[in-house]
């Protein structure tokens, strides 16, 4: 079964520092689809970034990259240089072979930058 | 702007009612989603259709039905509504394929009293 599992529900960083939010995931297929959303306060669900299993390097997106690890099927996203603005929920995603009708969500990371 | 549009934004209903809920996709995208987002929980996956067809279901109750017309735009019908229902609903399109993100919706916030 798929499953994408966030263990922190909330984090707090300062502005300017990188932050690194959890995500594994669980799949029996070989070929998948990884993504990053963002949810602020005001609701809309804003796409990052994304991170396909063959992909041999890790993507990258401005300020947001993914540290994606297949041995232990996680994709962490870091954000570095934090913003006030990247106060948000973040959600990691996924979408195999076997269903490509599905994108199922993880529980989410409340992250919250201070100054 | 993400280019998927859903209406209403807003809801209000009583406890046993049913309510309609709208979404037109990106143009161009065959796939729609619903997904159901409780306060401070993830989103949860209902119902995908793919160009008119009912294509992969998730945990979507019995009184809640949706549909996907020719002009690909869907509609999510829920019914005997009850206070637990009171979510923020999300629409989401895409293209088909492993790599195409999904845009969503601004979403709808119903409310059941």
């Amino acid at each position: 079964a798929q499953k994408i599992t966030q263990t922190q529900p909330g984090m707090f960083v300062q502005e300017k520092e990188a932050v690194t939010l959890d995500c594994t995931y669980d799949t029996s297929d070989q070929s998948y689809g990884l993504f990053w959303y963002k949810q602020p306060s005001s609701g809309e669900m804003i796409f990052l970034i994304y991170q396909g299993s063959y992909d041999e390097q890790n993507a990258t997106e401005g300020r947001y990259s993914l540290n994606f690890q297949k041995a232990r099927k996680s994709a962490n996203l870091v954000i570095s240089a934090s913003q006030l603005g990247d106060s948000a929920m973040y959600f990691c995603a996924m979408r195999t072979t076997y269903n490509t009708d599905k994108l199922i969500f993880g529980t989410g990371t409340r992250l919250q930058v201070f100054p | 702007d993400s280019g998927v549009t859903q209406t209403p934004k807003h809801l209000i209903t009583a406890t046993g009612q049913r309510v309609t809920l709208r979404c037109s996709p990106r143009s161009g995208d065959l796939s729609v989603y619903w997904y159901q987002q409780s306060l401070d929980q993830g989103l949860q996956f209902l119902i995908q259709y793919y160009n008119g067809e009912e294509r992969a279901k998730g945990n979507i109750l019995e009184r809640f039905s949706a549909q996907q017309f020719p002009d690909l735009h869907s509609e999510l019908n829920l019914s005997s509504l009850e206070l637990g229902d009171s979510a923020l609903y999300f629409c989401a399109s895409s293209a088909q394929g492993l790599n195409t993100e999904a845009f969503f919706g601004q979403g709808t916030r119903l409310t059941v009293v």
